[in-house]
């Protein structure tokens, strides 16, 4: 079954400290992606960084950066030097990429919490 | 202009009512999809489509409905409203992915329904 776990339902860490958001993933395809979305307390889905199954390198866009361990199944979110505004709820989501249209799957969430 | 628009952003109504919340985009993308979001269960699938001629259920489909009117535009109804139906309620829109694409979603800003 394809499922997407994120253990941690909620962190803290300090301002301008590094954060790792826990996901790890369940599928027997080959072709998927990952995807990380941000949602803050007004409640919109932002897109923050996506790797591909067959990325060699791990992706990174700017403070966030996800750590792709693929034989353990694994898709962590790294948010360096975490800002105050980097509190919200992170989503972790999986694409299968099947004939007869994309398959998605979201995990149920961790909530962040950065403190002054 | 959001390249997702969704509206009502919030509505209450009461038990029985049929509710309908809208959802255009300008993304030019044929793939959109309804979820609602419940605390601790993630985003879960209602209902997408790929393109006019086109819908299918997802896994939490009963009770609801959906049309899309043009590409452009895919509507959720729930014919007779109840409780637990409370949830919100997000459009989005994809591209089909491939080698230039992620099939990344992108979100409307989402509709907060309260079904007393």
């Amino acid at each position: 079954a394809q499922k997407i776990t994120q253990t941690q339902p909620g962190m803290f860490v300090q301002e301008k400290e590094a954060v790792t958001l826990d996901c790890t993933y369940d599928t027997s395809d080959q072709s998927y992606g990952l995807f990380w979305y941000k949602q803050p307390s007004s409640g919109e889905m932002i897109f923050l960084i996506y790797q591909g199954s067959y990325d060699e390198q791990n992706a990174t866009e700017g403070r966030y950066s996800l750590n792709f361990q693929k034989a353990r199944k694994s898709a962590n979110l790294v948010i360096s030097a975490s800002q105050l505004g980097d509190s919200a709820m992170y989503f972790c989501a999986m694409i299968l990429y099947q004939r007869g249209g994309n398959k998605l799957v979201f995990g149920a969430g961790t909530i962040l919490r950065v403190k002054s | 202009d959001a390249d997702v628009t969704q509206t009502p952003r919030n509505r209450i109504t009461k038990t029985g009512k049929r509710i309908m919340l809208e959802c255009s985009q300008t993304k030019g993308h044929d793939r959109m999809y309804w979820y609602r979001q419940d605390p601790g269960l993630g985003l879960r699938l209602i209902y997408y489509s790929f393109d006019v001629k086109d819908i299918n259920k997802g896994e939490i489909s009963d009770g609801y409905s959906v049309s899309r009117q043009a590409q452009a535009k895919f509507s959720l109804s729930l014919e007779s409203a109840i409780p637990n139906q409370t949830a919100l309620y997000f459009c989005a829109v994809a591209n089909p992915g491939g080698k230039a694409n992620t099939g990344e979603l992108f979100f409307g800003e989402g509709s907060r329904l309260t079904v007393l």
